[in-house]
């Protein structure tokens, strides 16, 4: 009955690899995003993609590169790894509402994949 | 844009003991969401306590509470009771009320909690 899920939950590989994180969630929400975390467990946020569409794309490099090909799934694949992309990435979901429901617009986190580039 | 900023990098706490966090935000808008996360040591991201810009009644959530003075644009987290459980990185966040989707998260650099026995 997991919420938000994530795979792999650990990812070591070498520079130069292409590598894909795989994130579902059954919360039947609209909304999906990657965050990224760095070894000082700064927290920023990636993309987002609402029903496939993406909606964010905050300054990240070309080589990742989201795809969500239902609105409960949302892939990162990052390209030619470099080893300033060790970090723990996460995924999340909310529900966009101008209900204003104790649930609306909260965003739930899956366990994070901590990615490691040797 | 918004930013936040915890002041404190870490604190540590008496087991039972009241412990309070300090945020504070920056925006020039006037909907919006703050929001207190977990990461305890196994690194999931677990939500403590959502508030509401618009609402002036404090949320609560058991012995979680907080402080939100608006004018101020504080938001101070006091955990009562402290329990070892509690140990774990606590982040402060803002997001935009706004009627797209897609409402990024902005965090605080993060409190580090230490609940002593």
């Amino acid at each position: 009955d997991t919420a938000v899920s994530q795979t792999p939950k650990y990812l070591v590989t070498q520079m130069g690899n292409d590598k894909s994180i795989k994130c579902e969630q059954n919360l039947g929400h609209d909304t999906m995003y990657w965050y990224k975390q760095d070894s000082k467990k700064f927290l920023k946020i990636m993309f987002s993609y609402n029903n496939k569409e993406l909606i964010i794309n905050e300054t990240v490099p070309n080589r990742f590169s989201p795809k969500s090909p239902d609105k409960a799934h949302l892939n990162l694949h990052i390209n030619s790894l470099e080893l300033g992309d060790s970090a723990v990435y996460f995924c999340a979901s909310s529900q966009p509402g101008t209900s204003g429901g104790p649930r609306t617009d909260t965003q739930y986190f899956g366990p994070g994949t901590r990615l490691t580039v040797l | 844009a918004q930013t936040v900023t915890q002041s404190q990098p870490e604190m540590s706490v008496q087991e039972a003991e009241t412990v309070t966090l300090s945020c504070t935000y920056d925006t020039s808008e006037s909907n919006y969401y703050l929001f207190w996360y977990k990461q305890p040591p196994s690194r999931q991201m677990i939500l403590v306590i959502r508030q509401e810009a618009y609402k002036q009644q404090n949320a609560t959530e058991n012995r979680f509470s907080v402080n939100f003075q608006k004018a101020a644009k504080s938001f101070s987290l006091k955990i009562s009771d402290s329990q070892l459980g509690d140990t774990a990185m606590y982040f402060c966040a803002f997001q935009l009320r706004i009627k797209a989707a897609g409402n990024k998260l902005t965090f605080g650099g993060g409190t580090r909690v230490l609940v002593k026995p």
